[in-house]
């Protein structure tokens, strides 16, 4: 079974930059895996912020990008805000109409 | 606007049944599939599957098969996730999400989420 692995927690100051990476139990993540990016706080629904590996949604502030790194995905967050203060997960597609969610990352701005 | 709009909280006893339901408005129904999405408490998300509006054929997760049930009524944009026998494990906010458009991989809208609890 497929393992989407993301770091349980990261902690950023306000201003600074944190990135946070999805990776594959087996195997690297690429575009071809169109690595979207959820942030979600606690009891609402998930909102995308980035699809296409790299493609903000709309209304998302230009602090947040996307990108792959080495053999992961990545979501940037370059200066940090308190209201950036989420979980954040990323979902890779598999093919054939299956998906995979990651574990999370919450991360912590103080 | 592209809106889903799901059903309210629910409480069932063990080996129950439950069936939560996804209004969509703002778009044509049939246009695009969808999804499913659960997060048990303080857990993450765990897509379910989902299903083609088109058709009504659902694709299940490995971890969805059996006790879970996804269906359709086109007549009024609704798409419904039935779980039967209910455990006490089915605890969580269970999520309808639409592609966000053709060809895109990706969830954009979500519904508000259900809570089902089960307990005894």
């Amino acid at each position: 079974q497929t393992v989407v692995t993301q770091e349980p927690s990261f902690s950023v100051s306000p201003g600074g930059t944190v990135t946070l990476t999805c990776g594959l139990s087996s195997g690297s993540v690429s575009t071809s895996y169109y690595p979207s990016w959820y942030q979600q706080t606690p009891g609402q629904a998930p909102r995308m912020v980035i699809y296409n590996t790299e493609t903000r949604s709309s209304g998302v502030p230009d602090r947040f990008s996307g990108s792959i790194l080495g053999n992961k995905a990545a979501l940037t967050i370059t200066g940090a805000q308190a209201d950036d203060e989420s979980d954040y997960y990323c979902l890779l597609y598999m093919g054939s109409g299956f998906y995979v969610f990651g574990t999370g990352t919450k991360v912590t701005v103080l | 606007q592209v809106h889903l709009v799901q059903s309210g909280s629910e409480l069932k006893e063990p080996g129950a049944s439950v069936k939560i339901s996804c209004k969509a408005s703002g778009y044509t129904f049939t246009s695009y599939s969808i999804n499913w999405v659960r997060q048990a408490p303080g857990q993450g998300l765990e897509w379910m599957g989902w299903i083609n509006t088109n058709t009504g054929n659902p694709t299940y997760a490995q971890g969805s098969t059996g006790r879970f049930v996804f269906s359709l009524d086109t007549s009024v944009s609704t798409a419904y996730l039935q779980i039967t026998s209910l455990k006490t494990e089915d605890t969580a906010i269970y999520y309808c999400a639409r592609p966000y458009a053709t060809g895109k991989f990706c969830f954009d809208p979500w519904g508000q989420g259900t809570l089902v609890t089960v307990s005894s």
